[in-house]
């Protein structure tokens, strides 16, 4: 069936490496996608986006890579500090849809 | 503070009893969506307003949910009946603007507990 899945569901990195979430989209109608974080007793943040007819975007210590061949989708985090500490989450939206549909979530925890 | 509110944080309830959660959505937002999490899940998307109209409901909102935006501002989710398994995050999110590619922007959530 359709899904938005990640492949790992948790990743650990030392403090000031660079982070690769990375998330498997199945729907090849979806044209838009959002990375979002969520703490711990929080909603979701919105981090980044990027439309399917972009293959990069960047943003503050943040890159969005899009791979619309093998339906691939990775968040690149720069020098990970503690407060990135968090679930990510990748959404995509499919064509005509109204809402997003999210995967079930990458923890990331970051190593002092 | 003019991000998504939702109210209560928390709610307990016992199983059978009614409950209702509220969502002021950002101010200037005419789309306003409910959405439903779980432990270790991602957010499971519920029901869409645009203004004061629901233009669209998940099969996951069964007749003992009901929503409702009167006035196109705040929104309400009632959970009659509850059960058990209705415990989870309920999420509120709005969007605004015009164009097809929006981001929502979510509020803390009501976290429910039916006992």
């Amino acid at each position: 069936g359709e899904s938005v899945g990640l492949h790992l569901p948790t990743l650990s990195v030392q403090e000031g490496d660079n982070s690769i979430i990375n998330c498997a989209y199945s729907n090849s109608a979806s044209d838009y996608f959002i990375w979002y974080k969520q703490e711990s007793g929080k909603g979701p943040q919105f981090i980044i986006d990027i439309r399917s007819n972009m293959d990069k975007r960047q943003g503050q210590r943040v890159t969005v890579l899009l791979n619309k061949t093998v339906k691939h989708l990775s968040l690149q985090i720069a020098a990970t500090q503690p407060g990135d500490s968090a679930v990510y989450f990748c959404a995509e939206k499919r064509t005509g849809a109204n809402n997003l549909f999210f995967g079930t979530g990458t923890r990331l925890t970051v190593i002092p | 503070d003019t991000g998504v509110s939702q109210n209560p944080r928390h709610k307990i309830t016992k199983r059978g009893q009614n409950v209702t959660f509220r969502c002021d959505p950002i101010s200037e937002h005419n789309r306003l969506y409910w959405y439903r999490q779980t432990l270790g899940q991602g957010p499971e998307f519920l029901t869409y307003f645009q203004n004061e109209a629901q233009l669209e409901k998940s099969r996951l909102l069964s007749d003992r949910f009901s929503a409702e935006r009167p006035k196109g501002s705040f929104s309400t989710l009632e959970i009659q009946r509850t059960e058990q398994g209705d415990s989870a995050m309920y999420l509120c999110a709005s969007s605004g603007g015009q164009g097809y590619n929006e981001k929502l922007f979510f509020g803390s959530g009501t976290q429910l507990s039916v006992l």
